[in-house]
């Protein structure tokens, strides 16, 4: 079965620093694509990034890169230079196509972040 | 301007009321997705949809029915709510199950 796995429930840094959150998926699929969200204090969901599996290039957004390991089936997401408001819940997720014929996302547990002055 | 819509963003009911939540997206996104998210379940998928007319059945189904009258609107009905269905409700839309975009949340009290 797909599976998500954010084995990291919650993870404190000091501002300015980097820090790495881990995910790790289960899939049966060739090709697959990642994604990671946000969700902060308010409750809002942000997309952040994606990546592609056939894609041997790290993605990276502004101060978001992702550390993709295919053959360990991991997709970490990397925070350079932390910043207060980059504290919020972080959710990792694959697309899962559904026996229903359609597209769904499977997400992980999550995993807080707090960043502290 | 927001892309994914949602309203009431808080709406209170009591044990056996009718309730609709609403869901506008102006992503041109053919799928959206209803969830519910509870403290130590993470976001579960209670219904979604490919377009107007389709719907497709997600993990959480039990007490919802939910209804896509066009390619912007997707609704979720609680016909008889109860004090389980106590959450926090989001809609997303998506263009072919890629990245989906959240609306801002409701939160539905059932007393």
């Amino acid at each position: 079965a797909q599976k998500v796995t954010q084995t990291q429930t919650s993870i404190s840094v000091v501002e300015k620093t980097t820090v790495t959150m881990d995910c790790v998926y289960e899939t049966r699929d060739s090709s697959y694509f990642l994604f990671w969200y946000k969700q902060t204090a308010s409750g809002e969901i942000v997309f952040l990034i994606r990546q592609d599996s056939y894609k041997k290039e790290n993605a990276t957004v502004g101060h978001y890169s992702l550390n993709f390991q295919k053959p360990k089936s991991s997709i970490g997401l990397i925070i350079t230079a932390t910043q207060i408001e980059d504290s919020a819940v972080y959710f990792c997720a694959m697309r899962d196509f559904a026996s229903s014929g359609s597209w769904q996302l499977i997400f992980g547990s999550g995993t807080q972040l707090t960043v502290m002055p | 301007e927001a892309a994914v819509t949602q309203s009431p963003r808080n709406k209170v009911t009591v044990t056996g009321g009718n309730v609709t939540l609403s869901c506008r997206q102006t992503n041109s996104h053919n799928y959206m997705y209803w969830y519910r998210q509870d403290t130590g379940h993470g976001l579960r998928l209670i219904h979604y949809s490919y377009g107007a007319g389709n719907l497709q059945i997600g993990d959480v189904p039990d007490g919802y029915k939910a209804t896509r009258t066009t390619q912007e609107d997707f609704f979720l009905l609680l016909e008889l709510a109860s004090p389980s269905q106590t959450s926090l409700y989001f809609c997303a839309s998506s263009e072919r199950g890629n990245e989906q975009y959240f609306g801002p949340g409701t939160r539905l009290t059932v007393l």
